[in-house]
């Protein structure tokens, strides 16, 4: 299986610029997406296939990374972005998330 | 708009079985595959099924094949998830969630979720 590295938790002051990682275990080109995941909430899609800005997502939110590397950037980060963070590998199954991202404001 | 609304989930004994639902609607359900995460409480998202769009394929992990079988009704928007021989760590949130139109896409869309707890 392929497996999905995040760090925990990331604190950041509001107006600043953050950036979650997730890092797998082996390559997966270009298949990573990234879900926001507020309390008492269902997942969000906001990024697709690395890059990919999904339909109504704030431009604030951008991603990057191919093969084993992948970053969200968040720029500049609003309190509305307190959430949990989680990348998810589609290219092969079984679909594995990462651990997930605890966005935390300073 | 596009809703997915699950049911079926609640207090059920180890052993036993299981079935979940979700009504779909506000998009043509026989154009997408469709699927079932789950989150344990206080943990992490986990891919527990997909369907393809007739339902003539399916996909599960270790963890759950055997056990649980997923199916749809593409007349009546439904999908389902029927869940066997139930565990103490299958207690999670179950959603159902909606893949993207693209090749090894995303999860575009998802249900609030229907909480399904495994004890005696």
């Amino acid at each position: 299986d392929t497996v999905l590295t995040q760090s925990p938790a990331l604190a950041v002051s509001l107006g600043q610029r953050v950036t979650i990682s997730c890092r797998a275990s082996k390559s997966v080109s270009t298949y990573m997406h990234w879900y926001q995941q507020k309390s008492g909430q269902q997942p969000k899609l906001l990024i697709y296939s690395a890059s990919n800005l999904e339909s109504g997502v704030p431009s604030r939110f951008s991603g990057s990374g191919s093969g084993t590397d992948f970053t969200l950037t968040i720029d500049p980060v609003e309190a509305d972005d307190i959430a949990n963070y989680y990348c998810q590998q589609s290219n092969e199954l079984p679909f594995t998330f990462g651990s997930g991202t605890k966005l935390e404001i300073k | 708009e596009v809703q997915l609304v699950e049911s079926g989930g609640g207090l059920v004994q180890p052993g036993r079985s299981l079935k979940l639902s979700c009504a779909a609607s506000g998009f043509t359900f026989s154009n997408y595959y469709m699927a079932w995460v789950r989150q344990a409480p206080k943990k992490g998202l986990e891919w527990v099924a997909t369907i393809s769009t007739s339902g003539s394929r399916t996909y599960y992990p270790d963890s759950v094949k055997g056990r649980f079988t997923i199916s749809r009704d593409n007349a009546k928007s439904s999908l389902y998830l029927q869940m066997n021989s139930l565990k103490s760590e299958d207690t999670a949130t179950y959603y159902c969630a909606r893949q993207q139109f693209i090749t090894k896409g995303g999860f575009a869309y998802w249900g609030q979720g229907t909480l399904v707890t495994v004890s005696s």
